[in-house]
């Protein structure tokens, strides 16, 4: 049974430029969570998709978006980057929104570093 | 004001010392609370949940005041495979939202 798989596991961009990170749930899990971890902080949520709509938002600007798939897989798109978007990106499944069912399993993360 | 703030790392104790982190979050409506362990450039994975009744795993002590909105983490004997980041993180409903602390980071040494 497959866990939670991101892609890529690393990532070097320019500022301005544009970046999209991709998450696949763990099986059966239905609703994917995005985190950003910048270095010596705790992971800050950035948004939350079930049913390929945005459920819950965090305090991210409008540079953030994303995007889920009939098949739950998910996207994160950052535009016109910083160099304090440059961080620890996490995704984490879960299942049962309406259930609450609370728990996340967390993928391994994508490494983005911005030059 | 943070809405979890946890004590300040790192903690640097021997094997086999006993050791407490400490965490208070800002909303009362919170419902439910977590300690996550993260190592170093891994994802966070979960240590235990922490109910009002106190809940222990092995060595590991969970606690949860909800009235001075404090949780708390013991950990007794410590190993050197315990070194690692600890995260309280507080889940409120909603939809699933978990608000994490900035973590406490622990070395145990030989």
């Amino acid at each position: 049974d497959a866990g939670v798989t991101q892609s890529p596991t690393h990532l070097i961009k320019t500022r301005g430029q544009q970046v999209t990170l991709r998450c696949s749930p763990k099986s059966g899990h239905d609703t994917v969570s995005w985190y950003q971890q910048a270095l010596g902080q705790g992971p800050q949520f950035i948004f939350q998709y079930y049913e390929e709509e945005e459920r819950q938002r965090g305090n991210f600007p409008d540079r953030f978006s994303g995007h889920q798939f009939p098949n739950y897989s998910s996207e994160l798109n950052v535009n016109a980057l910083l160099l304090g978007d440059s961080a620890l990106y996490l995704c984490a499944s879960s299942s049962g929104v309406l259930a609450g069912d609370w728990e996340q399993y967390f993928g391994p993360g994508t490494r983005l570093t911005v030059t | 004001r943070k809405e979890v703030e946890q004590d300040p790392g790192p903690f640097n104790v021997p094997e086999g010392a006993t050791v407490a982190f400490n965490c208070t979050y800002s909303n009362s409506a919170s419902q439910s609370f977590f300690w996550y362990r993260q190592d170093c450039r891994k994802e966070p994975k979960l240590l235990m949940s922490v109910y009002s009744s106190g809940n222990e795993d092995g060595r590991f002590t969970a606690q949860l005041n909800r009235a001075s909105q404090y949780i708390s983490l013991l950990i007794r004997d410590s190993k050197l495979s315990d070194s690692a980041t600890y995260l309280c993180v507080v889940f409120t409903g909603g939809g699933n939202k978990l608000t994490f602390g900035t973590g406490t980071q622990l070395k145990v040494e030989l």
